[in-house]
């Protein structure tokens, strides 16, 4: 079947700009994840939706970011008033329940000028 | 602070060796571990993972995991040259709340024809 997607997968910006990110997680799972991995860096996690719960943001770096999950499946991350230190490779995941396997998305890199 | 603790290497293993791959957590709650590869450019791809002490195995693949010491490690026995990656290991914590991952920065693993 399909696995994650993510669009777009390479994002050019000026310092300043609004950016859109989006997912769509494997039809079925119900957790869905963003992460950061910056150049030369490990994965850092940024926020988790599981079902119809809140989402656990704990991992945004500022109130910048923010992201939302429309009737439980698309996701979009955005960041506003990017910064250069937002470039990186932003990666979502899906897994069928929390605490099981997570798949990856191919990631969107992004490059804030 | 969870913290996830890899070598990163390089680590560099003649073709057909048994590469050894190690990884430390301060969890001491976390309940799965998962190891993932990834590629130069890529996104992550699950290789393993596990949730009881002892061995799991899978091909070439075994995964070790002792909760006492707090390490879980990847062995990959006949190494060959496409082995040659970053390979990512992963933890989660207790229960549906801590769905998210928390990523060492990746050993590198590099297999010499």
């Amino acid at each position: 079947g399909a696995g994650v997607s993510q669009s777009p997968s390479n994002k050019v910006t000026e310092k300043g700009k609004d950016v859109e990110l989006r997912c769509d997680p494997i039809s079925g799972h119900t957790a869905l994840y963003w992460y950061r991995q910056s150049l030369g860096q490990g994965l850092e996690f940024l926020i988790y939706f599981q079902g119809n719960s809140a989402p656990d943001k704990s991992g945004l770096p500022s109130d910048r970011f923010s992201a939302e999950r429309t009737g439980g499946s698309v996701s979009t991350l955005t960041i506003q008033r990017t910064q250069q230190e937002d470039s990186a490779v932003y990666l979502c995941a899906s897994s069928r329940t929390a605490q099981e396997t997570q798949y990856f998305g191919p990631g969107t890199r992004l490059l804030v000028l | 602070q969870k913290e996830v603790e890899q070598n990163s290497g390089p680590l560099s293993v003649p073709e057909g060796a048994i590469a050894s791959l190690n990884c430390t957590y301060s969890d001491r709650g976390s309940q799965s571990f998962f190891w993932y590869r990834q590629y130069s450019g890529k996104s992550p791809e699950l290789i393993m993972f596990i949730y009881s002490n002892g061995d799991k195995e899978d091909g070439r693949f075994t995964a070790q995991l002792n909760k006492a010491s707090q390490y879980v490690s990847l062995l990959i026995r006949d190494s060959q040259p496409s082995d040659s990656a970053t390979y990512l290991c992963a933890v989660n914590g207790l229960g549906g709340s801590q769905g998210n991952l928390i990523f060492g920065k990746g050993t590198k693993l590099s297999v010499k024809p």
